[in-house]
């Protein structure tokens, strides 16, 4: 199975702070990666596909880069909005699997 | 509009069965992939199984494998999960979510609302 680490597990950031997660695959995934956040109580959204597109509907201030095994997902000018769990996907093979999740907090 | 609808989630004892239904509106359903991932009480997602358009080939993750059973009925627009021999660890919340053209290797798009299976005497 391919391994995700991700990290951090937590950070607290300010509004209008731009925080970076990243995420470690243990085998080269190519750009098979996704970015999902998770508010409290609801199901998982889609923001990033394949690496580095925006998924339809998704403020353009979330971005993400990367290829191979070593990916990054950014907030731009952070929003009170964004308080929610990250987490990133790989679909390069099955098991699909995500890394343990980046607790997101606002200061 | 996209809507996935899961149900069928319950109480259930240890070495019991259930069987969750997802039903799918506001798109072709056969011609997309579906998948179903877990969320366990505080913790994080965990993929479990997924399932061709067709319904011809089915994939799971190695802690439900010949427990759980994925299947479709792209007449009636659902897909299912039989749980058999439930554990107290498959206590969680169950998601189905759907995938793409191109199989179940994909990104997933729209997620349900999910349904909680509790495991426990």
């Amino acid at each position: 199975d391919i391994q995700m680490t991700q990290s951090p597990s937590s950070l607290s950031a300010s509004v209008g702070d731009r925080v970076t997660i990243t995420c470690q695959a243990s085998h080269d995934i190519s750009k098979s990666l996704n970015w999902y956040q998770q508010k409290p109580g609801k199901a998982p959204n889609l923001l990033i596909y394949d690496a580095s597109s925006l998924q339809t509907g998704v403020p353009s201030r979330f971005s993400g880069s990367g290829s191979g095994t070593e990916f990054t997902f950014a907030i731009n000018n952070l929003q009170p909005e964004d308080i929610a769990t990250y987490y990133c996907q790989q679909y390069d093979d099955l098991p699909i699997t995500f890394g343990q999740g980046t607790r997101l907090e606002i200061k | 509009e996209v809507q996935l609808l899961e149900s069928g989630g319950d109480l259930e004892q240890p070495g019991g069965s259930l069987r969750l239904s997802c039903a799918a509106s506001g798109f072709t359903f056969s011609g997309y992939a579906m998948t179903w991932v877990r969320q366990a009480p505080g913790k994080g997602l965990e993929w479990v199984s997924a399932i061709t358009q067709s319904g011809n080939a089915t994939y799971y993750a190695d802690s439900v494998k010949g427990r759980f059973s994925i299947s479709r009925d792209n007449s009636k627009n659902t897909v299912y999960l039989l749980m058999n021999n439930l554990r107290a660890d498959d206590t969680a919340v169950y998601y189905c979510a759907k995938g793409s053209l191109w199989g179940p290797k994909s990104p997933l798009d729209y997620w349900g609302q999910g349904t909680l299976v509790t495991v426990s005497s």
